[in-house]
């Protein structure tokens, strides 16, 4: 069965420092997405994407963070300058088209320290 | 007013229960309604969505929507330890490029012991 592949599944690092979080989607989906979970929290929406731009963001999703569609496979979020409220996990998701219908990866869990 | 609210729970009931899980939100622009299984260090996996008012029925699954309450909720029958997982409702808008824009609940962390 496809699925979303996210990369890495644990990433440390400093505050201050930029991440690159990465993802495969579903090869034959267009719409693209990702979400963050705080620990304890709801997750929560921060940006999706379609015909390599941005469709909607969320009040999160500020001038520190970005995302790419490199390739025709990957789809990444960075965030260039780490903040210590950063640390949460990060789940990328991937639809066929607009729709409800989301297919989530297993998610990096990011750790700024 | 929280947009979206559920529940967290625990909630623990013994094998072949009836559970009932429940959300309710305050945004009359949410006309998609989802029900989405998560596993422990796994991602959301959706379970159901619906666009109607009424009941929908999948398996040991059924979700419940009643927009006029802004209630939404699911049963699951028969239940099986393998269902012990958090569950997240989640909602969208309609129209535009919202679909994708989901809104969760808190979740609802739910054990089915043996």
């Amino acid at each position: 069965e496809p699925e979303v592949t996210q990369t890495p599944s644990h990433q440390v690092t400093q505050m201050g420092q930029e991440v690159i979080l990465r993802c495969v989607p579903i090869s034959n989906h267009l719409y693209f997405y990702w979400y963050r979970q705080i620990l304890g929290q709801k997750v929560e929406f921060l940006v999706s994407f379609y015909n390599n731009e941005i469709s909607e963001k969320s009040e999160i999703f500020d001038d520190q963070f970005s995302v790419e569609r490199p390739d025709g496979s990957n789809f990444t979020l960075k965030i260039r300058s780490t903040k210590l409220e950063d640390s949460a996990m990060y789940f990328c998701a991937s639809s066929v088209r607009d729709s409800e219908k989301l297919f989530f990866g297993s998610g990096t869990q990011l750790s700024v320290l | 007013q929280k947009e979206v609210e559920q529940d967290p729970g625990p909630l623990s009931v013994p094998e072949g229960a009836i559970v009932s899980l429940n959300c309710t939100y305050s945004n009359s622009a949410f006309q998609y309604f989802m029900w989405y299984r998560q596993y422990s260090r796994k991602g959301p996996e959706l379970l159901m969505y619906t666009y109607s008012s009424g009941n929908k029925e999948d398996g040991r699954f059924t979700a419940q929507v009643d927009k006029s309450s802004k209630y939404i909720s699911l049963f699951i029958r028969d239940s099986q330890p393998s269902d012990s997982a958090t569950y997240l409702c989640a909602m969208s808008p309609l129209g535009g490029t919202s679909y994708g824009k989901l809104t969760f609940g808190q979740g609802t962390i739910l054990t089915v012991h043996p």
